[in-house]
């Protein structure tokens, strides 16, 4: 079986720019969560998503907005692009959105803002 | 709100060692704790978790971990380590409810042949 993809895997920015994220769960699970990981740091939640319904959201600022679609993929957007934005983004599936469900994590897209 | 430390920045042990990673943790409620590995330029591969029930919590790869209530550690352990398992490694908690996912700052682990 698959397990979660991402795209692209890596992406070169412009301060200022916007940019747009996509993940793909492991079949059957219905939850997407995302994480912002910064060199030498752990993950950090952004956003969780279940059945199109967002269930969480980090200490993050609005440039950042999230969806997910139908069949349950998602995407990340981040307006205006700041340096600070430059990071690996995680994407994690889960079966539903309980505290208990392990997330399996993509491979992560690395954005770099110049 | 809950939190993860991993008191360790880099472990070294010889090949063929024990090893151990150590977290602590801090959380309202019962604590549902994770462990992942990273590879280079790799996302995260989940390696076991503690719901509830034995405190000795099997995982992938031989590795193990021993939750401590009163000591409210997580340390993952393996018998005997492998220049394989050289990757960085990251302990995480969740509380109870709609919470998100905390993750510690990650320990490097480098096993030495």
């Amino acid at each position: 079986d698959a397990g979660v993809t991402q795209s692209p895997t890596h992406l070169i920015k412009t301060r200022g720019q916007h940019v747009t994220l996509r993940c793909s769960p492991i079949s059957g699970h219905k939850s997407v969560s995302w994480y912002q990981q910064v060199l030498g740091q752990g993950p950090q939640f952004i956003f969780q998503y279940y059945e199109k319904e967002e269930r969480g959201r980090g200490n993050f600022p609005d440039r950042f907005s999230a969806r997910q679609f139908p069949n349950y993929s998602s995407e990340l957007n981040v307006n205006a692009l700041l340096l600070g934005d430059s990071a690996l983004y995680l994407c994690a599936s889960s079966p539903l959105a309980l505290p208990t469900d392990t997330q399996y994590f993509g491979p992560g897209t690395r954005l770099t803002v110049l | 709100a809950q939190s993860v430390a991993q008191p360790e920045d880099q472990v070294n042990v010889a090949e063929g060692n024990p090893l151990t990673v150590k977290c602590t943790y801090s959380v309202s409620g019962n604590p549902y704790l994770f462990w992942y590995v990273q590879y280079p330029n790799r996302g995260l591969q989940f390696l076991l978790k503690y719901i509830t029930g034995d405190n000795l919590v099997k995982g992938s790869y031989g590795f193990e971990a021993e939750f401590n209530k009163s000591q409210t550690s997580f340390h993952l352990k393996k018998p005997s380590a492998l220049v394989s398992d050289s990757a960085l490694y990251f302990c995480a908690v969740r509380a109870p409810g709609n919470t998100p996912l905390v993750f510690g700052k990650g320990t490097r682990l480098s096993v030495i042949a």
